[in-house]
C-alpha cells in the first residue's frame, strides 16, 4: 500500500525555520516526482514545491521561492522541505503528495494527511 | 486570488446533474492536462479526473471531465449524499513553471 506520513509541523515565530519531512513508502520512492501542498486555514489548496524523480530538478511557487528548500533522500525515502525566514502567511496545513511520474508535470495522485505549522509570535 | 478561476459554490438535489467550471489561460488550461481533487471534510484531497477526462481505478463514472480552449468542467451524474465535498481543478503552467490550483468549489447535495 501506498503510504505518505509527514512530520515536523510546529508552532515557530516570525522569522524561524522549521524542517518538514515526508516518509514514503509502498513505491519506487526514486522514480516518481515528490511535492508539497499546502493549505491555510479555511483556504483553498496552494502548490509549494516539486522535486522531479531521476535527477532531481527542483520547482518552487514564487510565494516561498528562497526561503523554502526542498530535497530527497533516496536511501531513506524520505522527502524533506527546509523552510526558513517564515511569515504568518506560511501558516497551513503542509501535505507532501506523490506525482503520477517522473516530470513535475504529473498529478499528485496520493496524498498525505498533512503537518500543521503556525507561524505566529 | 486562484490563478484558476472556479465558483466558490455549487449544490444540487440527490439524482440530479451538477457541473462545476474551472477557466485559466493559455499557459496553464490551454497548454497542459486538467486535474480535479475532491476533498471531503476533514481529508486529503483524492485525484478525481486525471488528464482532462480520464478516471482512477475506483473512481465511479458518474465522475466526468471536459476541457475547451481555456476551460474545463467536472461533471457528476447522479448525485449522492456523499458527494457533499470542495472540488478543486489544477493545472501545471508553463509561464509559472508550476502547478495552479482553482480556489474551490463547495458542494452542497440538498
Amino acid at each position: 500500500e501506498v503510504q505518505l506520513v509527514e512530520s515536523g509541523g510546529n508552532l515557530v515565530q516570525p522569522g524561524g525555520s522549521l524542517r518538514l519531512s515526508c516518509a514514503a513508502s509502498g513505491f519506487t520512492f526514486s522514480s516518481y516526482a515528490m511535492g508539497w501542498v499546502r493549505q491555510a486555514p479555511g483556504k483553498g489548496l496552494e502548490w509549494v514545491s516539486t522535486i522531479s524523480g531521476g535527477a532531481g530538478s527542483t520547482y518552487y511557487a514564487d510565494s516561498v521561492k528562497g526561503r523554502f528548500t526542498i530535497s530527497r533522500d533516496k536511501s531513506k525515502n524520505t522527502l524533506y522541505l527546509q523552510m526558513i525566514s517564515l511569515r504568518a502567511e506560511d501558516t497551513a496545513v503542509y501535505s507532501c503528495a506523490k506525482q503520477g511520474g517522473g516530470g513535475p508535470y504529473d498529478a499528485f495522485d496520493i496524498w498525505g494527511q498533512g503537518t500543521m505549522v503556525t507561524v505566529s509570535s | 486570488q486562484s490563478v484558476l478561476t472556479q465558483p466558490p459554490s455549487a449544490s444540487g438535489t440527490p439524482g440530479q446533474r451538477v457541473t462545476i467550471s474551472c477557466s485559466g489561460s493559455s499557459s496553464n488550461i490551454g497548454d497542459n492536462y486538467v486535474y480535479w481533487y475532491q476533498q471531503l471534510p476533514g481529508t486529503a484531497p483524492k485525484l478525481l479526473i486525471y488528464r482532462n477526462n480520464q478516471r482512477p481505478s475506483g473512481v465511479p463514472d458518474r465522475f466526468s471531465g471536459s476541457k475547451s480552449g481555456t476551460s474545463a468542467s467536472l461533471a457528476i451524474s447522479g448525485l449522492r449524499s456523499e458527494d457533499e465535498a470542495e472540488y478543486y481543478c489544477a493545472a501545471w503552467d508553463d509561464s509559472l513553471s508550476g502547478w495552479v490550483f482553482g480556489g474551490g468549489t463547495k458542494l452542497t447535495v440538498l
